[in-house]
């Protein structure tokens, strides 16, 4: 069965710091994807990046950037120069790929990111 | 504009009452998925469906119904046997392995 835990509840930061948000996973297959998506106080999940289990190359996207690390399969999350507009519920997901092909996310729990000016 | 989209946005209910949510897509993706968020909780797995006229039950299908008669649309039928069903609904529909979610319906029982 697959798991994805982010230990973190609640962030709270001031604009213009770093941080970082961790995701910790479990699977047993060795083919997976693992994503990250913002929740905005609107509702609407936004999806941010996914990753392929056999890409283990670090990405980066403007402020965001993205640590996957097979090892210790975590995959984290960093918002560099945090802004106001970042505030916001992440959720990291985990999906193995099924019999015909089927994936199923399966979601964290969430972590809520408070960016105070 | 390509999207998912969910109605209505809130939705009240009476004790006893079935009520359906909708969720339409136009990104012509075979899978289409209902998650139940409450707060703290995560997003949890109701029903999905990989292709027209197939669907399966998720980890929490129980006092829920679902039907895919047409690939666009992905209906959710919360019945009156859904002890607690006070929560936010997500509806999602697949490309290749991410799901791309709608806005949502918030069901709030009176």
């Amino acid at each position: 069965a697959q798991k994805v835990t982010q230990a973190q509840t609640e962030i709270s930061v001031v604009e213009k710091e770093d941080v970082t948000l961790d995701c910790v996973y479990e699977t047993r297959d060795t083919t997976y994807y693992l994503f990250w998506y913002k929740q905005p106080p609107s509702g609407e999940l936004v999806f941010l990046i996914r990753r392929n289990s056999f890409d283990e190359q670090n990405e980066i996207s403007g402020r965001y950037s993205w640590n996957f690390q097979k090892s210790t399969s975590s995959f984290n999350f960093t918002i560099t120069a945090s802004q106001v507009v970042d505030s916001a519920v992440y959720f990291c997901a985990l999906s193995e790929a099924k019999t015909g092909g089927s994936y199923i996310p399966t979601f964290g729990r969430g972590t809520s990111l408070i960016v105070h000016p | 504009d390509g999207g998912i989209t969910q109605s209505p946005k809130y939705l009240f209910r009476k004790e006893g009452q079935n009520v359906t949510l909708s969720c339409e897509q136009n990104l012509n993706h075979d899978a289409m998925y209902w998650y139940r968020q409450d707060p703290g909780q995560g997003l949890r797995l109701i029903y999905y469906s990989q292709i027209v006229n197939d669907f399966q039950k998720g980890d929490i299908a129980e006092g829920y119904s679902v039907s895919r008669e047409k690939k666009e649309s992905f209906p959710l039928t919360v019945t009156s046997a859904q002890k607690n069903p006070t929560a936010f609904y997500l509806c999602a529909s697949r490309r290749v392995a991410e799901a791309f979610f709608g806005q949502g319906t918030r069901l709030t029982v009176v």
